[in-house]
């Protein structure tokens, strides 16, 4: 079957840094997004990696291992509006996306 | 109006009444995706459009059933639906010609079946 896995919850203080982690098992590979989305509203797009490695986008960055079946999003300087889920998903060898449960991310001051 | 607009933001009905969500893109997209979201659940693909035609129904009860009259608009209609119904149902676009795919979602409709 097809899987996606991230934490449910995670809490960090503004300010700081951190990583939400995502690992997947699909059949077929064809890229990998991030998604966030407050509460109550649409999830918008945040990255998307197809190669290994680490794309950049100001405070956000998501990093790619295909071997490891791996990703994760960076989120530096943290500010309360980051305050949201945060989804992963796989675009699969049909080109559906498969969806993770997502990360509610708690920033404290 | 830009993006993609959703129709109720939210619905409120019985289980024997009949309702229909409403989607419009605005983007010249040519696929469109109706998807249910339950609370800590992984988002669920309901129906996939490409080009005005069905291409993917995921095992979804017959009391939902979809249209697509044109690239830009996109109906949910619901009949006769059960409590475990109540959800967010968001609608999505995307360009499948292009490169990322990346699918763009509109505000969703909560609905809650009594």
């Amino acid at each position: 079957g097809q899987n996606i896995d991230q934490p449910t919850e995670m809490t960090a203080t503004e300010g700081a840094i951190v990583q939400i982690n995502c690992t997947y098992q699909t059949s077929g590979f064809n890229g990998l997004f991030w998604y966030q989305q407050h509460a109550g509203e649409a999830p918008t797009f945040l990255s998307y990696n197809v190669l290994d490695g680490l794309e950049e986008k100001g405070r956000f960055s998501s990093f790619l291992s295909r071997s490891k079946g791996y990703s994760y999003l960076l989120l530096k300087e943290l500010q309360m509006k980051d305050s949201a889920s945060y989804l992963c998903a796989v675009l699969d060898s049909n080109y559906q996306l498969i969806w993770g449960a997502g990360t509610k991310l708690i920033i404290k001051p | 109006e830009t993006g993609v607009t959703q129709t109720p933001r939210h619905l409120v009905m019985g289980m024997t009444n009949k309702k229909s969500l409403k989607c419009e893109q605005h983007l010249g997209h040519n696929a469109m995706y109706w998807y249910k979201q339950s609370a800590k659940k992984p988002l669920e693909l309901m129906f996939v459009y490409n080009f005005k035609e069905q291409t993917e129904n995921n095992s979804v009860p017959s009391r939902f059933s979809p249209e697509c009259p044109n690239s830009s608009h996109l109906f949910l209609h619901l009949h006769t639906l059960q409590p475990e119904d109540s959800a967010l149902y968001l609608c999505a676009s995307s360009d499948p010609s292009g490169t990322v795919r990346e699918q763009f979602f509109g505000p969703g409709t909560r609905l809650t079946v009594l």
